[in-house]
């Protein structure tokens, strides 16, 4: 069965600096990779995916992920962190074929003015 | 384009009662997904319903029931109420119970507390 570890409860960033939270995976078979942000009393929001191709994928609000196969990883990143970034991020994967998606833990990010 | 909606948005039971919980799929969406996201953790998946059909349960007993409609908006439904069972509960669509590479869309989750 797929898993998801987010091994940092918190990241704490300094705003204007870059930031990464870190996101390792376990599938059988090729992934499907996605990040998700959540705001207090607030839904999930999609930020990007990965599917297939290359292994750096841009997404919403100047977020980026970088896939790498070999370390099972998917970390987020963004170059220059802004107070408004602070919230809960979610990594998640799913399985191709009819499973369901497997969320991690969480990281609350927290960028300090 | 309507986004995902649930309601109610918040909600107090007592133990051994019973809740129904709703959700509107966005627009064009005729796959729904529940999930159960406890105080500081990831949410975990409860069940999927498409075109009216339960076609994916995770690990929650069979006091988690749901319904999906034929306009695609759904119920959670849970009978004998624990203590535990307090959490946020998101209810997600999605285009295609196929399109597994899609994002599920989110509705802002109804905040269950069991006393």
């Amino acid at each position: 069965a797929q898993s998801v570890a987010q091994p940092e409860d918190q990241v704490n960033v300094a705003e204007g600096n870059p930031l990464t939270v870190k996101c390792t995976y376990s599938v059988s078979g090729n992934p499907y990779l996605f990040w998700y942000v959540q705001y207090p009393n607030r839904g999930l929001q999609f930020l990007l995916k990965y599917i297939t191709g290359d292994n750096l994928v841009k997404g919403s609000y100047g977020f980026e992920a970088e896939f790498n196969k070999s370390q099972t990883s998917f970390h987020l990143k963004k170059p220059s962190a802004l107070v408004s970034d602070s919230a809960l991020y979610f990594c998640a994967v799913r399985e191709p074929g009819n499973t369901p998606l497997v969320f991690g833990k969480g990281t609350r990010l927290s960028v300090i003015a | 384009e309507t986004g995902v909606t649930q309601s109610p948005t918040h909600l107090i039971k007592t133990r051994g009662q019973q809740v129904t919980l709703r959700c509107s799929s966005q627009s064009g969406h005729n796959t729904v997904s529940w999930y159960q996201q406890a105080l500081g953790q990831g949410p975990q998946f409860i069940f999927q319903y498409y075109r009216e059909e339960e076609n994916g349960r995770g690990n929650f007993p069979p006091r988690f029931s749901g319904l999906q409609f034929p306009n695609y908006s759904s119920e959670l439904n849970v009978n004998a109420l624990e203590l535990d069972d307090s959490a946020l509960y998101l209810c997600a669509s999605s285009p295609e119970s196929s399109s597994y590479n899609s994002p599920l869309h989110f509705g802002n989750g109804t905040r269950l507390t069991v006393t």
